[in-house]
């Protein structure tokens, strides 16, 4: 069963603007994570956020994590094409190697 | 390093027939996972291993579906007999303990 979902299902924007997607999920985590998926390929990790982290920046990604709401946030600045993407997060709900929940991602696509 | 392999990359197969999925698992990653994902369901995860040893497969469909990690460089997934609603893409991902996944490319599976 899915854990996080994502919000909204489906994002349409121009080139050069910003792209944000959220999360939310139901239970304590360990960690949230951020994955990209092309179509037709697997699913790529983005960035990984631990629960006791608020915010993490990896280029032009910008991940937020708030565990009071269960929610998180990724903001991708002056989006591009090849950001066109479906893009989902994960939550691991405990520590060890236990199995990362999926969403069903946001579809986004960036209009040149 | 080349990554988390699978084999084949698509796969047509009739009703009835019995169906084996490969995956290599990137060296020193002791977690192994199969995925399955379709549209209606989004990602699945069907069964997990650590350190070579089956944890959870309360994921597996049915007892048509079965996985092995002999060693640590290889999995199977088994569909023994395969039917049209198999039809998905199968996922392998490989982890070190609270790390991102890396997913393999996929197997493309139709069962007609």
């Amino acid at each position: 069963s899915q854990q996080g979902e994502e919000d909204p299902q489906a994002l349409s924007i121009q080139e050069g603007e910003n792209a944000t997607m959220n999360c939310s999920y139901k239970t304590s985590i360990n960690n949230l994570q951020w994955y990209r998926q092309n179509s037709g390929r697997g699913l790529v990790h983005l960035i990984l956020i631990r629960s006791n982290e608020r915010e993490k920046h990896s280029g032009r990604l910008r991940v937020t994590l708030d565990t009071s709401k269960k929610s998180s946030s990724l903001l991708i600045t002056a989006s591009r094409a090849a950001d066109t993407a479906s893009y989902f997060c994960a939550t691991q709900p405990n520590s060890g190697n236990t199995p990362l929940v999926f969403g069903k991602g946001t579809r986004l696509s960036v209009i040149a | 390093d080349a990554g988390v392999i699978q084999s084949p990359r698509h796969e047509v197969t009739e009703m009835g027939q019995e169906v084996t999925l490969r995956c290599k698992p990137i060296s020193g990653h002791n977690s192994l996972f199969w995925y399955r994902q379709t549209m209606m369901r989004g990602l699945e995860l069907l069964i997990y291993f650590n350190n070579n040893v089956p944890i959870d497969d309360s994921g597996m469909p049915e007892d048509r579906f079965s996985a092995k990690m002999p060693n640590a460089s290889f999995s199977t997934l088994k569909i023994q007999p395969s039917e049209p609603r198999d039809s998905a893409v199968y996922f392998c991902a490989s982890s070190r303990q609270n790390y991102g996944y890396t997913f393999g490319s996929g197997t493309r599976l139709t069962v007609v």
